[in-house]
């Protein structure tokens, strides 16, 4: 059964901060991992996915990697800035549940200027 | 780009309503999804859909259903709507089961 955590819960940095956020998930046998943020009272914005057979994936200032073997990605934010201030999920797919997401808790990012 | 909608962003309901949530999605998309968002419990799937007419239970059925009759549309139905049915309602789709997810921007249901 997969399982996804995100570890720190919640971050706070100063503006200008190179961070990176963390997701872990139990089983490699992933089919892919999607970032997302959410902003309060928001929905989902999907970030990037990071399909299976992929390393990283790049967007902006955005950089997710996957590394199956250690069950773990990361979301790198270059020079964050307050307006990157939102909650960030990652999620892994059941396939034979439809696509069904299993996400992780979050972590809730806070840029201070 | 795919667009989600949800045909409100905020509800108010009476105990034993029933109660009808939309989501549209403009892309063509297979599989459609409803959770619902609480602190504390993260996102959890109620059902979701993998084609006209088809529906399956997610991880909390209970006190819902759905309907699609058309590709594009998917609804999610109180019957008799709770206090504890209080939440945040994210709709979503995909092209298929492994593809990417995008989500609406959600509709905050309160039952008093």
């Amino acid at each position: 059964k997969q399982e996804v955590t995100q570890i720190p819960a919640a971050l706070s940095v100063p503006e200008g901060e190179n961070l990176v956020l963390n997701c872990s998930f139990t089983d490699s046998a992933i089919y892919n991992l999607q970032w997302f943020r959410q902003d309060p009272g928001k929905g989902l914005t999907s970030l990037l996915l990071i399909q299976s057979s992929q390393r990283e994936q790049t967007s902006g200032r955005l950089n997710a990697s996957l590394d199956k073997s250690s069950g773990r990605s990361t979301l790198y934010i270059a020079a964050s800035q307050p307006g990157d201030s939102a909650t960030y999920l990652c999620a892994s797919p059941i396939y034979n549940q439809g696509g069904k997401l299993i996400f992780g808790q979050g972590t809730e990012l806070s840029v201070k200027p | 780009d795919v667009k989600v909608t949800q045909s409100s962003r905020y509800l108010v309901k009476r105990t034993g309503e029933k109660v009808f949530l939309e989501c549209v999605q403009d892309m063509d998309h297979e599989n459609m999804f409803w959770y619902r968002q609480d602190p504390g419990l993260g996102l959890r799937l109620i059902y979701f859909s993998y084609d006209v007419k088809m529906k399956e239970k997610g991880d909390i059925p209970e006190g819902y259903s759905v309907s699609r009759e058309k590709k594009e549309r998917f609804s999610l139905i109180l019957e008799s709507a709770s206090t504890n049915q209080t939440s945040m309602y994210l709709c979503a789709s995909s092209l298929a089961a492994t593809r990417e997810q995008y989500f609406g921007p959600g509709t905050r249901l309160t039952v008093t």
